[in-house]
Formats: structure tokens, sequence, C-alpha cells
């Protein structure tokens, strides 16, 4: 099992659209969470930190819910320049990070 | 802003040759990683280090190994190039002072013919 799966998608949502991506980790002694946005043949750049009071950015919010082990990540009122792919990480160990397999997300005129 | 740079953007390899990969990095980050990812695996740990000369295995060591001589520098080295060898190549450089976030190099493409 991976230690962080997450729903590939593609997920294919209107602009304005309000999309929600949920990431689901094995390792409960996970210290830390990320949200990672990834553009076609380019590298993760880190998008929101995850905390688990939740956390917001402009349009998007992140939470974390460690009784049932997943994370989420809400984007509101979606732009084209959303489109990419959201990978979701988990560290423990200080140094160990464990990324999903990423979730696609195409946001259409 | 951190920068980490890998030396090239794709390669192109003959099965049997040996393999350099170089990462650097300019914000001083006492750890540095190896990547690879492919199409539906996502991204898979194979290396890291947490301070010069030492190093950790990853998930999927096999087939490489890892060297920090310096700590701004980490490579990866193909002993003998394989063709499930292609892939794309990540390095990856992190703080212990900041606040845990990963920063990436631009990835290498990796052909082995």
């Amino acid at each position: 099992r991976k230690e962080v799966e997450q729903d590939p998608g593609p997920f294919n949502v209107p602009e304005g659209a309000t999309v929600a991506f949920n990431c689901t980790y094995s390792n409960s002694a996970s210290q830390s969470f990320f949200w990672y946005r990834q553009d076609c043949r380019k590298e993760p750049k880190l998008l929101m930190s995850v905390y688990s009071s939740g956390n917001e950015d402009g349009r998007f919010t992140a939470q974390l819910n460690r009784a049932s082990q997943y994370i989420s990540l809400l984007i509101r009122d979606s732009k084209l320049s959303d489109s990419a792919t959201y990978l979701c990480v988990g560290l423990y160990n200080f140094n160990k990070f464990y990324f999903g397999s990423g979730t696609k997300l195409n946001v259409k005129p | 802003d951190v920068k980490v740079t890998q030396s090239s953007r794709y390669l192109v390899k003959r099965t049997g040759e040996k393999v350099f990969l170089e990462c650097v990095q300019d914000m001083d980050h006492e750890n540095m990683f190896w990547y690879r990812q492919d199409p539906g695996l996502g991204l898979r740990l194979i290396y890291f280090s947490y301070d010069v000369k030492m190093k950790e295995k990853g998930d999927i060591p096999e087939g490489y190994s890892v060297s920090r001589e310096k700590k701004e520098r980490f490579s990866l080295i193909l002993e003998s190039a394989s063709t499930n060898q292609t892939s794309m190549y990540l390095c990856a450089s992190r703080s212990d002072r900041a606040q845990f976030e990963a920063f990436f190099g631009q990835g290498t493409r990796l052909t082995v013919v």
C-alpha cells in the first residue's frame, strides 16, 4: 500500500468552479503535510503547507484531519492557470517525504 | 530565492554506461534528495543526504549510488545504466531550519537506449 494515495483524476471543471481534492495517508507518524503543484514537464513547487487548524491562501484552502488520516485542498473560483497536477506530500522522520501520484486538474473556459 | 540546479535537462545514454547526474543548491541546505518520477508511480525517493559525506537509502536505491563531498552538491550515479532507469530525475534540498518544505531542481529527463 502506498504511503500517500490520491485520485489521479483528471478533474475537468469550468472556469469559476470550486473543486476539492482529497488525499489519504497511511503513516500516522507523519509530521507535516504539503500540497505541491506541478506543471507539465516542470518541477514540483510548493503550493501550501497544511496545518491541523486549516489554512487559507487566497482561493486555496487546505485541511488536515489526523483522526481520519486525510488531507484536502479546496480551490475556489478556478482559473485556467490552475490547470496542473497537484501532489499531496507527507513528511516523517524529518527527512522522508512521501509523494502521492498527483491529481490532474483541467480548468476549461 | 532558493535555487536548486541540475546539470542537464535532457540526457540520452547507452545501456551499460556510467551516468552522473549533478545537483547544486545555493542556500546552504543540510538535506538533499534524489527522486525519480514515473507516470502513475509519482515521485519515489532513491537516496538522500543529511550532511556532507552522509547518505541514506530511500525506497528504490538499487542500481544507484550517490556522492556528497561538498554541502552544496549532491550527485546521483548510475553505475551501469539500464533501460528501466529511463525516467525523470528530480533533485531537491531542504533546510533543517525552514518550515520543512523541499525545493526542487528543474529535473533531468534521462533516456537509456
